[in-house]
Order: structure tokens, then sequence, then C-alpha cells
């Protein structure tokens, strides 16, 4: 039961252009949304997250847009960097959950030169 | 503060030994969490903790499981009688309770336990 689906393995884009990486879930329950980028042998970072009420935030090169709707929701980083190419996780949590987050599978980002 | 902690980065064990893993988690954080990684996969919940009460396991946690962060500070997780299926990466991640979803947990580096 794949809750939060990432459906693209890989991403590859050259330097200085946006980079959209994507996400949808199934459950309805969950009111934030989060974003983590992992570096071979480190742990997952954070990144950016977002309220189920709103359906933008932004932080910098980094922009998530929420679709309640469509159960959706998107990374754009622009410009991308070099030092961007990493794997970024999509996470969802509920209320009441104590923030326990539920994780996509992943998509892994190549920035070119 | 030097982020959350793991001990060790590598473990090798033999099928049916023991193992424990350590988290030590940022000071001032209430909440500690275990995550389970497989290849190819993102992190799984396992448990998690506020101070010393842990009020959460994963179906995913079966009896050979146990975690324990005594007195609300380090943490351990051990392993009875390993599987090879149980070869993942352990990762530990703390945070202030009510700051998770702003602010994400911060996570350590992972311990890679490998079966043989």
């Amino acid at each position: 039961d794949q809750q939060v689906k990432q459906n693209s393995p890989s991403l590859s884009v050259q330097e200085g252009r946006i980079s959209i990486l994507n996400c949808d879930y199934t459950n309805s329950m969950f009111d934030y949304f989060l974003w983590y980028k992992k570096y071979p042998a480190e742990g997952p970072t954070f990144l950016i997250s977002i309220s189920s009420i709103k359906d933008k935030n932004e932080d910098g090169r980094f922009t998530v847009f929420l679709n309640k709707s469509a159960k959706h929701l998107s990374l754009h980083i622009v410009p991308s960097q070099p030092g961007d190419s990493a794997v970024y996780f999509c996470a969802a949590s509920g209320s009441g959950t104590a923030s326990k987050l539920t994780f996509g599978t992943g998509t892994r980002l190549q920035v070119t030169l | 503060d030097t982020g959350v902690s793991q001990n060790p980065r590598h473990k090798i064990t033999k099928r049916g030994q023991n193992v424990t893993f350590r988290c030590d988690p940022i000071s001032e954080h209430n909440r500690l969490y275990w995550y389970r990684q497989t290849l190819g996969q993102g992190p799984e919940f396992l448990t998690y903790f506020q101070n010393e009460a842990q009020l959460e396991k994963s179906r995913l946690l079966s009896d050979r499981f146990s975690a324990e962060r005594p007195k609300g500070s380090f943490s351990t997780l051990e392993i009875q009688r390993t599987e090879q299926g149980d070869s993942a990466m352990y990762l530990c991640a703390s945070s202030l309770s009510g700051g998770a979803n702003n602010y994400g947990y911060t996570f350590g580096s992972g311990t890679r336990l490998t079966v043989v």
C-alpha cells in the first residue's frame, strides 16, 4: 500500500534550468508534506514543507506546489545547480500522528553542466 | 550541537546473532524516531519516543525488534536473531514536538546493517 508515490525514479536537468520533481499521494488525511534531499552515505536532509491549507511555499530556489484536489505536489528548483544532484524524497504526515512520516521511493536528480 | 549521531556506521553480522545500534539525538529534541530504509525504497517508520516513552510502534516491527530511550536522551535499537531480510539502513531522527511538520526532522547518517 504505497500511500506516497514518486513515479519518476530519475531526472536529468541541465545546470541553470528548472528541475521539477513530482509526488502523488492517496491518503486524504495527510495534512503536511515535506521534501527531503539525500546524498550517498548521509541521512536525509529537510528541504521544505507545506501545510495542506496552502497551495505554495517558497524558500529561495525551492518552491513546493500542492494540488489537493489532484492529491499531487511538486518541487521546483530554479535555477538547478550541480550541488543539487541527489535523491529527493517526498514525505507526508497526518494530524495526530506525531509527525510520523510516510515517504515516497525517491527521485534521483542529476544536474549536468 | 553536533546533530544526530548514530553508531556504528556499519555492522556486518551473521544470521541469528543479536545486534544493537545507538542513536544520540540533538540534546534539546524531545522526540526521537527510528526508520528503516532498504535499497530503492524510502525510509519506513519503525517507532518513536517522546522523551522516554515509546508512543508508537509500526506493525513492521516484529517481536525481534526492541527500542529503548532511557532517561529521554540516547536511544538503542536491538534486533534479536537477525535474518537476512533485516539488512537495511537504520535511520534515527529527532525533533521538537510540534516543530517537525514545519521544520522537518534532523536525521542521523544511519547504521547500515548487513546480515550474512
